[in-house]
C-alpha cells in the first residue's frame, strides 16, 4: 500500500524568507501527487497536483512543487513567505484504478513571523 | 456553484446517542468520500462512494455506516457516539482525481 510521509511536523518561517515543505511518498509505480493546504477551522483547498509530464508544477498562491522519482520526493516551495501563508499543509498520493481514493501526510503546521 | 457544503458544522453528542452528519455536492461529481481528521493523523479515510447506490469501506469504517440514493448526497451515519468518534469531519467529491473538500463537522462525543 502507499504511504506519505511528512517529516517536519511545525517549521516556523520569517515573512519574506523562502520555503520548502518535504514530502516523500512510498509506491511502486509513478502515483497522482497533490499538496492541499487548510487554514484554521476551515476545509482544505488543492495548492498543486501532479500527473504526469513537466516534474515542476505550479500551484496557486505562489506555490511549486517538484517531482524526484529518483527521491520519491514531492517537495513544496514559495521564494517568499507571507504571513498569509500560515496554514497546515497536506501532502497526499492517489493511484489510478482506485476511485481516485488519496492517502495523507500527517501535514506540516507552518508558522509565519513578521 | 456551492461546491461540498456540510451541515452541521459543529455537534455534541452523548455517548450512544445517533446522528447524521449531511453531505451535499453541486458539481455532479460521481465519487465522494468521508474522512475524518485527528490532530497529528492527517486525514483518514472512512467510506467512499464511486456513484448512486455504491459505496465502500475506507480505513476506518467502525462505528459508520453511509448510503447514496442520489449523485447529490452522501450522509454519514453514526449509530451508537463513543469518545473514539470525537473529531472533526470532512466530506469530500472529486473529479478526474483532484478532490474537493467541504468546510467540516466538528463532532464532540461526551
Amino acid at each position: 500500500a502507499q504511504s506519505v510521509t511528512q517529516p517536519d511536523i511545525h517549521i516556523t518561517v520569517s515573512e519574506g524568507a523562502s520555503l520548502e515543505l518535504r514530502c516523500n511518498y512510498s509506491y511502486g509505480a509513478t502515483p497522482y501527487l497533490f499538496w492541499y493546504v487548510q487554514s484554521p477551522g476551515q476545509g482544505l483547498q488543492l495548492l498543486l497536483k501532479y500527473f504526469s509530464g513537466d516534474t515542476l508544477v505550479q500551484g496557486i498562491k505562489g506555490f511549486e512543487a517538484e517531482f524526484k522519482r529518483s527521491q520519491s520526493s514531492f517537495n513544496l516551495r514559495k521564494p517568499s513567505v507571507h504571513w498569509s501563508d500560515a496554514a497546515e499543509y497536506f501532502c497526499a498520493v492517489g493511484i489510478t484504478g482506485t476511485a481516485s481514493k488519496l492517502t495523507f501526510g500527517t501535514g506540516t503546521r507552518l508558522q509565519v513571523t513578521l | 456553484n456551492a461546491g461540498v457544503t456540510q451541515t452541521p458544522k459543529f455537534r455534541i453528542l452523548k455517548i450512544g446517542q445517533s446522528m447524521t452528519l449531511q453531505c451535499t455536492q453541486d458539481m455532479n461529481h460521481n465519487y465522494m468520500y468521508w474522512y475524518r481528521q485527528d490532530p497529528g493523523m492527517g486525514l483518514k479515510l472512512i467510506y467512499y462512494s464511486v456513484g448512486a447506490g455504491i459505496t465502500d469501506k475506507g480505513e476506518v469504517p467502525n462505528g459508520y455506516n453511509v448510503s447514496r440514493s442520489t449523485t447529490e448526497d452522501f450522509p454519514l451515519r453514526l449509530e451508537l457516539a463513543a469518545p473514539s468518534q470525537t473529531s472533526v469531519y470532512f466530506c469530500a467529491s472529486s473529479l478526474r482525481g483532484e478532490q474537493y473538500f467541504g468546510p467540516g463537522t466538528r463532532l464532540t462525543v461526551t
